[in-house]
């Protein structure tokens, strides 16, 4: 069965410093990945995918295979960032739903 | 636009009553996805609707579960005789297709609290 697993519940680092949120994710077959993030106050909603291989609001996330892992990066983190992410993994097609990771709570100090 | 749209957005009740929960997905959105959110844990997904269909409803916790959709719309999930442990956030969402180019969008969800 897939799973996905979010090491850290809680992520705190300084305005400016770099943010990595890590992801790692167990399927046999070709994996769909996604992070979904969510603003206090507001809907789940879709940050990134791994197919379209974008940057939104600077954050950028590399599938690697060979790791299992799809990690969240952003070089220069803005208090605006803060929120929960949640990784997110699609195995074999859309009416599978997607297999959510337990979330990491990014706190983005001043 | 309008997004995804669930009733009630809180729900209190009794061990063993029956609840009935709500979803309104974006028009002409075919595809709309249940997911229940235990406290501190993620996502979990519940069930699938293509149109009005759903083909696979071994996620559905028990089968004190249901869940329909009418009219290539509005769904509603039920469940029966609840227990403590269906205490969750249920959240649905939709999207123009199931394929993956399409993004899921969430409602606001329903919290459920079982006494």
């Amino acid at each position: 069965a897939q799973r996905v697993t979010q090491p850290e519940k809680l992520l705190s680092v300084f305005k400016g410093a770099p943010v990595e949120l890590k992801c790692n994710y167990s399927y046999s077959g070709s994996p769909e990945l996604f992070w979904y993030v969510q603003y206090s106050r507001q809907r789940l909603q879709l940050l990134l995918r791994h197919i379209s291989r974008e940057s939104i609001k600077g954050f950028t996330a590399d599938l690697n295979k060979g790791e299992t892992s799809f990690h969240l990066k952003k070089p220069f983190a803005q208090e605006e960032d803060s929120a929960m992410y949640y990784c997110a993994l699609g195995s074999g097609g859309g009416a599978d739903g997607l297999t959510f990771g337990k979330g990491t709570h990014l706190i983005i100090q001043p | 636009g309008a997004g995804v749209s669930q009733s009630p957005s809180n729900k209190v009740t009794e061990k063993g009553k029956d609840v009935e929960l709500r979803c309104d997905p974006i028009s002409g959105h075919t595809a709309l996805y249940w997911y229940r959110q235990s406290l501190g844990q993620g996502l979990e997904f519940l069930i699938y609707f293509q149109g009005n269909s759903a083909p696979d409803k071994s996620g559905l916790p028990s089968d004190r579960f249901s869940a329909e959709r009418t009219g290539g719309s509005v769904s509603t999930l039920t469940i029966q005789r609840t227990q403590q442990e269906d205490s969750a956030v249920y959240l649905c969402a939709s999207s123009l297709d199931s394929s993956y180019n399409q993004p899921q969008h969430f409602g606001d969800g329903t919290r459920l609290s079982i006494l």
